[in-house]
């Protein structure tokens, strides 16, 4: 089974911190995502990477960063939190392997919370 | 910009009644369509798809309809249970890009 792991189930974070979102994947998924989710706004795509050290914007990336130094990690930086941040976050993997195309395996995700 | 519409937001069904969530696209370059399911507490995860090149498929309780000329589709849950109870959000995707553009979701309820 493929497993995206992510660092944290919940966080508090105070304004203007710097906040780091790890994610993992053990399936060898040359595709990840970070999304947020909040109600009524379904999953927004922030930022996607295809290969290590590559990233591309997604819908929303105004306020975030991305770090992927190697295949199985994808992280996601707040580089100064602020209360509009306060959201779920999901991250997800994908391949081009994978026999029903497009299939995205999430992680449980992390519920940030910026004071 | 929001380029899959989905309704209703929220659903409360009877348990043994079918569940009907809908969405509408607007590109018509869209050409895979899944149904994601979310448990709380859990990411999403893959339920159904349909390709346009097709009306409907079924799988178990589960059909996708699909209407290429209105640009819309639907998800139908025969004979829903209260472990159905869930998140239902429909996608779509372009050729290769890899990318799914999310509807917004529908939280249904199952009453026993």
């Amino acid at each position: 089974d493929v497993k995206v792991t992510q660092s944290s189930r919940y966080l508090v974070k105070r304004t203007g911190e710097k906040v780091f979102l790890e994610c993992v994947q053990d399936m060898d998924h040359e595709n990840m995502f970070w999304y947020r989710q909040d109600p009524g706004l379904g999953l927004r795509l922030i930022y996607f990477s295809y290969d290590v050290k590559m990233k591309e914007k997604g819908d929303i990336p105004e306020g975030y960063s991305v770090s992927r130094e190697k295949k199985e990690r994808f992280s996601l930086i707040l580089e100064s939190a602020s209360t509009n941040q306060t959201s779920m976050y999901l991250c997800a993997s994908s391949t081009l392997k994978d026999r029903v195309r497009d299939t995205q395996y999430f992680g449980p995700g992390t519920r940030l919370t910026v004071l | 910009q929001q380029q899959v519409k989905q309704s209703p937001q929220s659903l409360i069904v009877q348990k043994g009644g079918i569940s009907i969530i809908n969405c509408a696209y607007e590109n018509t370059a869209f050409d895979y369509f899944p149904w994601y399911q979310q448990f709380p507490g859990k990411g999403p995860a893959l339920l159904i798809a349909i390709r346009p090149d097709v009306s409907e498929k079924k799988e178990g309780r589960f059909t996708i309809s699909f209407n290429k000329s209105a640009k819309q589709f639907s998800l139908h849950i025969m004979d829903s249970q209260p472990g159905d109870s869930a998140t239902y959000f429909c996608a779509a995707s372009v050729g290769s890009a890899r990318q799914l553009t999310f509807g917004s979701g529908t939280q249904l309820t199952v009453l026993p």
